[in-house]
């Protein structure tokens, strides 16, 4: 069965990076993209798109919003993905999904991790 | 950038019931909209893509019809396991979410 299972839980502090793992299984890892979401803590906190990149064609795509800071990449060896996100501050907190998407571009999200909660804090 | 307007926010209803939820959008988007659902501590689930298909094991009772610029997600009878917070979101090459409707037992 398709898996996504995610890295661990992060505390940073301001200004620091983070880099979380989504290691997949149970399909060709090439023939799929992966998106990252992002859901802010508390109640009413919606989902925020981050970016998609796709392990075939190497091609990716990120939120404007974020784009100076974040970064996408996979290991097909591994069938990992992985997102780094940069110059961290308070607004960064938040649980981080990746999701398994279409190879050609963003499209709708079957299959996801379980979440990786990043706290930002001093 | 197309906005996704989601209503009510909040929709109070017990087991049983039939549950109607709304999402706008900004401009046209044809059919490009899916429907997920979210529980505490878990990760959203799709139900809907193309603004009316069910994914893989969703059940019946879940159907989405809509296209353009309205859309709505019904629940025909609500179960126990319904109670949940709910997003639409726009397939695109960014794809944006709406705010969520929260479904709480009344």
């Amino acid at each position: 069965q398709v898996q996504l299972v995610q890295s661990g839980a992060e505390v940073k502090n301001p200004g620091a990076s983070v880099k979380v793992s989504c290691k997949t299984s149970g399909y060709t890892f090439t023939t799929y993209g992966i998106s990252w979401i992002r859901q802010a803590p508390g109640p009413g906190q919606g989902l925020e798109w981050m970016g998609w990149i796709s392990p075939q064609s190497g091609n990716i795509k990120y939120s404007q919003h974020l784009q100076d800071r974040l970064t996408l990449t996979t290991d097909s060896s591994t069938t990992t993905a992985y997102m780094e996100l940069t110059s961290l501050t308070s607004d960064d907190t938040a649980t981080y999904y990746c999701a398994r998407d279409q190879w050609e571009q963003p499209n709708f999200f079957h299959y996801w991790g379980q979440g990786t909660l990043v706290t930002v804090s001093s | 950038e197309i906005v996704l307007t989601q209503s009510p926010a909040t929709l109070s209803l017990s087991p049983g019931e039939r549950g109607t939820l709304s999402c706008r959008a900004s401009q046209n988007i044809g059919r490009n909209l899916g429907w997920y659902q979210q529980t505490p501590g878990q990760a959203p689930r799709l139900l809907i893509f193309d603004a009316s298909n069910r994914a893989t094991g969703i059940p019946a009772r879940f159907s989405g019809r809509g296209s353009g610029t309205d859309f709505t997600l019904t629940i025909s009878s609500l179960e126990p396991e319904d109670f949940a917070v709910y997003y639409c979101q726009l397939r695109s090459d960014w794809p944006t979410f709406g705010h969520g409707t929260k479904v709480e037992i009344k």
